[in-house]
């Protein structure tokens, strides 16, 4: 089944305490991307790669890395986590962006940091 | 700048009545415009897309370049339309969301 898979689906963890939420593309996309999802904000980007080893900020990148060593994985990583990237963090993945691409969703990784 | 306006955070309309969602862009190319929808509990996936024209789930949507506009209407609303409704636009290397309409069907 062509799916987009994070991990974890959830998780608290406590303020300074590196984490990193995996997500995982079995359909061959180039392109993959971090979105965090907050009331009255909708999506905002953090992060988005092309390929493999190529990757550039988003909207709101600041407090997270990525990496892209494989075309199938683009984790992300937050250093040092603090209360304000408490949020729900979406993946997502697709061929490269422009006429009738469609973008595949993860399911979602809720993340609270206290 | 912001790429692509939803005006309307929270919209209600009863069942069976007519629903318009709005969605305006700004972009000086030829806008690749979509809608996604995020329903309870799930992730969001492709409503549509305006390059195809096409209809799904009762739902509509069409570009117009004058006003910079791709509102999704659908004449009659179902319960199970209750949802988040994402307008999107990508660009030559990124994909731009709006904040989101969340719509609620009254029984």
């Amino acid at each position: 089944e062509a799916q987009v898979t994070q991990n974890p689906r959830y998780l608290i963890t406590v303020t300074g305490k590196k984490l990193t939420v995996t997500c995982s593309q079995n359909m061959n996309h180039e392109y993959m991307s971090w979105y965090r999802q907050d009331p009255g904000l909708g999506l905002r980007q953090i992060y988005y790669s092309m390929n493999v080893e190529v990757t550039d900020k988003g909207d709101v990148p600041e407090g997270y890395k990525v990496s892209r060593k494989e075309k199938r994985n683009f984790p992300l990583i937050l250093e040092s986590p603090s209360p304000n990237q408490t949020s729900l963090y979406f993946c997502a993945s697709s061929f490269q962006p422009g006429t009738n691409t469609e973008a595949f969703f993860g399911q979602g990784t809720r993340l609270t940091v206290v | 700048a912001q790429r692509v306006t939803q005006p309307e955070k929270l919209l209600s309309v009863f069942k069976g009545a007519p629903v318009e969602l709005k969605c305006n862009y700004s972009y000086s190319g030829s806008p690749e415009l979509f809608w996604y929808v995020q329903y309870s509990r799930q992730r969001l996936q492709l409503l549509l897309r305006h390059i195809s024209r096409e209809s799904i789930k009762g739902f509509t949507a069409d570009l117009n370049k004058g006003e910079t506009s791709f509102h999704l209407k659908k004449p009659f609303a179902q319960e199970e339309d209750s949802a988040m409704y994402y307008c999107a636009l990508t660009t030559g290397n990124q994909f731009y969301f709006g904040t989101g309409t969340s719509l609620t069907v009254i029984p």
